[in-house]
């Protein structure tokens, strides 16, 4: 059964750093590029960022660029995202998904965890 | 960036009526390489069309893909009980990947 579990979320101040990880099965995950997608509460999809299957190739989107990045370890099937310098609108559901290619700009998301709740307040 | 602009916003309408959902980007979508995904309250979203045309594996043939360049078109043929969600419309061809704001259906 493919399965994609991410872990890491919780409450957090302002300025301070979280890491989210991504653990997933069932599936060859060196294959593939994976992704971040998160949305904020009663809001829509934003994509956070991506990485190609061996992390040759990383994209962020301009609202997290410079403060967050991303990883993979691919001996251990697992996805990070590495948050420093959070601001309350960084607070959301995030998801890890696995993409259907293996690298950044040809595959959809075809694999989605249940996201984990990141909320950034004082 | 490739801004996707959805329309309507939302969509009242009754079982088994027709919907058509639009998806218009900003530029054109390299290699047609836009998908469709489906978001029930509290749960993840569920990939349905891939290519712009290309149904995801298990999804029913009543959800359809269509359209090319900078218009783009989800058709659910007769709504199922089911089918009552949100609908976001993504590109992936270029960088930064981009969603619309969303499509709700809800029931008439």
């Amino acid at each position: 059964e493919v399965q994609v579990v991410e872990s890491g979320g919780g409450l957090v101040q302002p300025g301070r750093s979280l890491r989210l990880s991504c653990a997933v099965s069932g599936f060859t995950f060196d294959d593939y590029a994976m992704h971040w997608v998160r949305q904020a509460p009663g809001k829509g999809l934003e994509w956070v960022s991506g990485i190609s299957w061996n992390s040759g190739s990383i994209a962020y989107a301009d609202s997290v660029k410079g403060r967050f990045t991303i990883s993979r370890d691919n001996a251990k099937n697992s996805l990070y995202l590495q948050m420093s310098s959070l601001r309350a609108e960084d607070t959301a559901l995030y998801f890890c998904a696995k993409d259907m290619a293996y690298d950044l700009l040809s595959g959809g998301q075809d694999v989605w965890g249940q996201g984990t709740t990141v909320t950034v307040s004082s | 960036e490739i801004v996707l602009t959805q329309s309507p916003a939302t969509l009242s309408l009754s079982p088994g009526e027709r919907a058509t959902l639009s998806c218009g980007a900003g530029q054109s979508v390299t290699s047609n390489y836009l998908a469709w995904y489906q978001q029930k309250p509290g749960l993840a979203p569920r990939l349905l069309i891939y290519d712009a045309s290309s149904r995801a594996t298990g999804i029913p043939d009543r959800f359809s893909g269509s359209g090319s360049g900078t218009d783009f078109t989800l058709t659910i043929s007769r709504l199922e009980p089911e089918d009552f969600a949100v609908y976001y419309c993504q590109q992936y061809g270029s960088s930064p990947r981009t969603f619309g704001q969303g499509t709700k259906v809800e029931i008439k």
